[in-house]
């Protein structure tokens, strides 16, 4: 089974700030990893997932950035932070079919 | 494109009573089925999935989906509600095009269990 630590756990930072969210997975080879984001009160918004390394597909265009360094990190990044990127932020693999995915237990950011 | 549609974003039952959470889908394949549930400030944990074995569908804690393809539904049921029942509720569905890459999910439904 699969293990998916994230951290930090919870982050607040002020507008204009860098951010750095890491991911990493245990007990997988070679998955499909995502990250998504759930603003207050709204459901979850897939931001960026990659098949493999350095291969990254971006869902939404915003200023947030996503990269993946070995075959079971996953970083999303910030420059500039804005009140809008607030939200919480969940890692999840996928799995062999029917390909469901997994969430890790998400980071609190608070944007200032 | 896919879609994913969950009648009532609150739903609100009193222990012991049936739980029915609404899930309809758009897809002209068969599509792979999910529900997953989030307590707060936790991930989401899967709790069943269709994968065209059975159209019913047993879960954790109880919960059972059936896939009805006529209705393009698969709705949550639960016999009768516990107090740690009440989490959100999220649907969702595998893409098939571009290989299964993406999941859609519905906009949830946060489940509320009165005494």
């Amino acid at each position: 089974s699969q293990t998916i630590h994230q951290w930090p756990a919870t982050l607040v930072q002020p507008v204009g700030s860098p951010l750095s969210l890491e991911c990493t997975v245990e007990g997988t080879s070679n998955p499909n990893l995502y990250w998504y984001r759930q603003a207050a009160g709204r459901g979850l918004q897939l931001l960026f997932y990659s098949v493999g390394i350095g291969q990254i597909s971006s869902e939404v265009p915003q200023n947030l950035s996503a990269s993946r360094p070995q075959d079971r990190q996953f970083i999303l990044s910030s420059k500039k932070l804005l009140l809008s990127d607030s939200g919480f932020y969940l890692c999840a693999p996928r799995g062999r079919p029917p390909y469901e995915q997994y969430f890790g237990p998400g980071t609190r950011l608070t944007v200032t | 494109a896919q879609s994913v549609t969950q009648l009532g974003s609150h739903v609100s039952v009193s222990e012991g009573a049936l739980v029915l959470l609404r899930c309809n889908y758009s897809s002209s394949v068969p599509p792979y089925l999910f529900w997953y549930v989030q307590y707060p400030n936790q991930g989401l944990q899967l709790l069943l999935k269709y994968t065209s074995a059975a159209t019913l569908v047993k879960g954790i804690n109880g919960f059972e989906a059936e896939f009805k393809k006529s209705e393009t539904s698969f709705h949550l049921t639960k016999p009768s509600a516990h107090m740690s029942d009440a989490a959100e509720y999220f649907c969702a569905v595998s893409d098939p095009t571009g290989g299964y890459n993406k999941l859609i999910f519905g906009a949830g439904t946060r489940l509320a269990v009165h005494p």
